[in-house]
């Protein structure tokens, strides 16, 4: 079962703009990492915001978290192509580390 | 690149046959996970290592199993293969320092692509 959720399951943008993208979790967590998947390929690590954090930034990326409403936000700001990949959030239970993803954001950027 | 191998890259194999798939996680990782990636049922975690026992179970199949060996690789076994069990399996570590888990960061490997016939 997939503990998080990505809104929207797909983001189409013009180069030079922002995109964002929601995921909401059900249960408590010790942390959220975001991640991408370019095509059929290995999952980059973005990201990884603590459970007492509630903003972080690296690069074009800012990730908030609210743990009051479980959930959480990437944006990337002045997209480029080479950002069109898939983005899934996961979760990790407090005292565990296996990691529960979404079902992942489908973004694609147009030149 | 994150520093995990996996071997190999793409693996076809017929029904009712035994795969096995291996993993070398960055230096200095001692943590192993191993996920599976489906169109259906989307990234779920399979099973997890940690210096070469296992730490957590989760939705993996009594047809499968792995272990993790003494310098830490991970192999994953697939047996009495089915046409579901296609899928992209990725292993990932970490540092996987007990008590820790607030900033322990996953690096994943590039995946093997099994195709079942």
């Amino acid at each position: 079962s997939q503990q998080g959720e990505e809104d929207p399951q797909a983001l189409s943008i013009q180069e030079g703009e922002n995109a964002t993208m929601n995921c909401s979790y059900k249960t408590s967590i010790n942390n959220l990492q975001w991640y991408r998947q370019n095509s059929g390929r290995g999952l980059v690590h973005l990201i990884l915001i603590r459970s007492n954090e509630r903003e972080k930034h690296s690069g074009r990326l800012r990730v908030t978290l609210d743990t009051s409403k479980k959930s959480s936000s990437l944006l990337i700001t002045a997209s480029r192509a080479a950002d069109t990949a898939s983005y899934f959030c996961a979760t990790a239970p407090p005292g565990d580390y296996k990691l529960s993803f979404g079902a992942g954001t489908t973004v694609t950027v147009r030149a | 690149d994150s520093g995990v191998t996996q071997t190999p890259k793409h693996l076809i194999t017929a029904t009712g046959q035994r795969v096995t798939l291996r993993c070398s996680p960055r230096s200095g990782d001692l943590s192993v996970y191993w996920y599976q990636q489906s169109l259906d049922q989307g990234l779920q975690f399979l099973i997890q290592y940690y210096n070469g026992e296992e730490r957590a179970k989760g939705n993996i199949l009594e047809r499968f199993s792995a272990q993790q060996f003494p310098d830490l690789h991970s192999e994953l076994n697939l047996s009495s293969l089915e046409l579901g069990d296609s899928a992209l399996y990725f292993c990932a570590s970490s540092v996987g320092l007990a008590g820790d888990s607030g900033t322990d960061t996953q690096y994943f490997g590039p995946g093997t692509r099994l195709t079942v016939l």
